[in-house]
């Protein structure tokens, strides 16, 4: 089956640097997305990787290594508005975009 | 900047009515998206819709679902006769090209099925 597996929450002090991590499993694969949502609020696309390797946008980073299937996103210089739920998603070989469940991120002060 | 607006934000109908939710995309974006987010859950994709025609729909997307761009900016999803389990945030998205997976998403429409 498809699937992506992200842990449901994680909690880090404000500052500090943090890691979500998403592990996937797809008919085919394009590339690894990342959107953020506040409580309420709309997903908000943060990055996308194609290509193995580190991109950087600012405090956010992602990684992807496509012969693992594996893919993290890193949070740097925690601040409170970070707190959100992180969703990784990917384009199958039929175009549906699947989501992972998300993981909640708790920052504390 | 340029954004995703829906409406309503909320909409509240009874069991087997009919409701159409409305989008507009970004206006130079070619590709629109629905999904949905039952409260707590994960987003949900529905349906892609590239060219005047679906691309690609999940299997929530049944007959008692549509969708349709009838002129040069809405893009609209229908639900024919509501369940009470179509209760969910849906959200409209759009995206200015295809590989890039960079999507835009609108504020959601909460809708209530009573």
């Amino acid at each position: 089956g498809q699937s992506l597996e992200q842990p449901s929450e994680v909690t880090a002090v404000e500052g500090a640097i943090v890691q979500i991590n998403c592990t996937y499993q797809t008919s085919g694969f394009y590339g690894l997305s990342w959107y953020q949502q506040h409580d309420g609020g709309a997903p908000t696309f943060l990055s996308y990787n194609a290509l193995d390797g580190l991109e950087e946008t600012g405090r956010f980073s992602s990684f992807l290594s496509r012969s693992d299937s594996y893919g993290y996103l890193l949070l740097q210089e925690l601040q409170m508005k970070d707190s959100a739920s992180y969703f990784c998603a990917v384009r199958d070989r039929t175009d549906k975009i699947i989501f992972g469940k998300g993981t909640r991120l708790h920052i504390l002060p | 900047e340029p954004e995703v607006t829906q409406t309503p934000s909320h909409q509240v109908t009874q069991m087997g009515q009919e409701v159409i939710l409305r989008c507009v995309p970004i206006s130079n974006h070619l590709y629109f998206y629905w999904y949905r987010q039952i409260l707590g859950q994960k987003v949900e994709f529905l349906v892609s819709f590239y060219n005047n025609e679906i691309s690609e729909k999940s299997e929530i997307f049944d007959d008692q679902f549509s969708v349709e761009r009838p002129d040069g900016s809405n893009f609209t999803l229908k639900i024919r006769s509501t369940k009470l389990e179509d209760s969910a945030m849906y959200f409209c998205a759009s995206s200015p090209t295809y590989q890039t997976d960079t999507q835009y998403f609108g504020p959601g429409t909460r809708l209530t099925v009573l």
